[in-house]
């Protein structure tokens, strides 16, 4: 059975700082991971996709992540926060080429001036 | 390209009344999805169709939860009783065959049950 952890449910930076969203996964077979984001009343929107080719992914906004086999994780990352970025942030992972995604709980990124 | 449309945006109801949601994808798009989201929770998928046939429906609950895509275009998303833990936000996605993963998400219908 596959499963997503995602550590801390709010993640408070300042603009400009490094952001760090942590995801951890288990999967029984090598796994597709994803992250999602969603702003207030909207739908999710991809973020960025691992789907078993170059480790480090790059996503949209200027976000990436790296997959870790041995770790089992996926944190993303971005250099700078911007005030946009300020949103709820979720990990998903899939097992092998059949798209049937388990998320995780999400994690609520505040950006602060 | 408009985005994937549902309606109603809000809705609130008794329990063990009755309600519908309806999802219309991007033009062009043979896979539907649609997913519950509870409050603090990820999505999680209920059914997806490919045109109007099911692929997959092993999360929905099929004694109160039924679904339909007749003419593989738009769809609609059922509760009938509902209780109250069915509050959440019900998300349709679409996406072209072959592009699972790159999945375009509706605004959601938040689903309050009293």
């Amino acid at each position: 059975a596959q499963s997503v952890t995602q550590l801390g449910s709010h993640v408070s930076v300042s603009e400009g700082a490094l952001v760090l969203l942590r995801c951890n996964y288990s999967s029984s077979v090598p796994p597709y991971l994803f992250w999602y984001v969603q702003y207030p009343n909207q739908g999710l929107q991809l973020l960025l996709k691992y789907t078993s080719a170059a480790t480090l992914v790059k996503g949209i906004n200027g976000f990436e992540a790296e997959f870790k086999k041995s770790e089992t994780s996926f944190h993303l990352t971005k250099p700078s926060a911007h005030m946009s970025d300020a949103a709820e942030y979720f990990c998903a992972v899939s097992e092998g080429g059949s798209y049937r995604p388990t998320f995780g709980r999400g994690t609520s990124l505040i950006v602060h001036p | 390209e408009a985005g994937v449309a549902q309606s109603p945006r809000y809705k609130i109801i008794e329990k063990r009344q009755s309600v519908a949601f309806w999802c219309n994808p991007i033009s062009g798009h043979a896979t539907l999805y649609w997913y519950q989201q509870i409050l603090g929770q990820g999505p999680k998928l209920l059914i997806q169709f490919q045109n109007n046939g099911v692929v997959d429906d092993s999360q929905l609950p099929k004694d109160r939860f039924s679904a339909e895509r007749l003419k593989g275009v738009d769809s609609t998303l059922k509760i009938q009783p509902a209780k109250l833990e069915d509050s959440a936000v019900y998300l349709c996605a679409s996406s072209y065959p072959g592009t699972d993963y790159e999945q375009y998400f509706g605004p959601g219908t938040r689903l309050t049950v009293t």
